[in-house]
């Protein structure tokens, strides 16, 4: 089992659409939450990092569950430009860190 | 201002020869990390420089991968006697500090390609 685990994907969407994505990390010592955006053979870009009490950014919103060990992404109103793979990411460690990166989820917004 | 950035963009080599990537990172970014992505494939964390330091080398996937920075800025991967399992993009990150809540920077990677 992957240490960081996310939906396999891909979701077809239409425009205007919610689209929800999950995560669920198996570390419990795991510390920092993050959201990252990948375009196609382009490298990943943050997108949120995500706090226990929840974060909106415009039509993004990212929440964090500890003891449920899950993360999620909503994303409202979906526009074209919002397809891209998003990568949920951990960080674990003190002192020293490791960066874990999840398999990612593709999504595609057709007009 | 300049982001991270990665030479060569895109690197073709036989079997068994050596290669060597290079990242710049962003100016003042004390932390540098060295990631690989295969096709379609998650991103594998291969090492992270805290300044000049490496102090967990644990990710790196065999002996014949090694990572030196200079001057707490470039830094160089080198894979020795290539397989064509390296082939991937490496990518570089840096963050402002090395903590795990940093926000972590991309260059654009080095796709290799081992023939």
């Amino acid at each position: 089992r992957k240490e960081v685990e996310q939906d396999p994907g891909p979701f077809n969407v239409p425009e205007g659409a919610t689209v929800a994505f999950n995560c669920t990390y198996s570390n419990s010592a795991s510390q920092s939450f993050f959201w990252y955006r990948q375009d196609c053979r382009k490298e990943p870009k943050l997108l949120m990092s995500v706090y226990s009490s929840g974060n909106e950014d415009g039509r993004f919103t990212a929440q964090l569950n500890r003891a449920s060990q899950y993360i999620s992404l909503l994303i409202r109103d979906s526009k074209l430009s919002d397809s891209a793979t998003y990568l949920c990411v951990v960080t674990r460690g003190t002192g020293g860190f490791k960066t874990i990166f999840g398999a990612g989820t593709r999504l595609f917004v057709k007009a | 201002g300049a982001g991270v950035s990665q030479s060569p963009s895109n690197k073709v080599t036989e079997k068994g020869k050596d290669v060597e990537l290079r990242c710049d990172p962003i100016s003042g970014h004390t932390a540098l990390y060295w990631y690989r992505q295969s096709l379609g494939q998650g991103l594998e964390f291969l090492i992270y420089f805290q300044g000049n330091s490496a102090p967990d080398k644990s990710g790196l996937p065999s002996d014949r991968f090694s990572a030196e920075r200079t001057g707490g800025s470039v830094s160089t991967l080198t894979i020795q006697r290539t397989q064509q399992e390296d082939s991937a993009v490496y990518l570089c990150a840096s963050s402002l500090a090395y903590q795990g809540s940093d926000t972590q920077y991309f260059g654009p990677g080095t796709r290799l390609t081992v023939l």
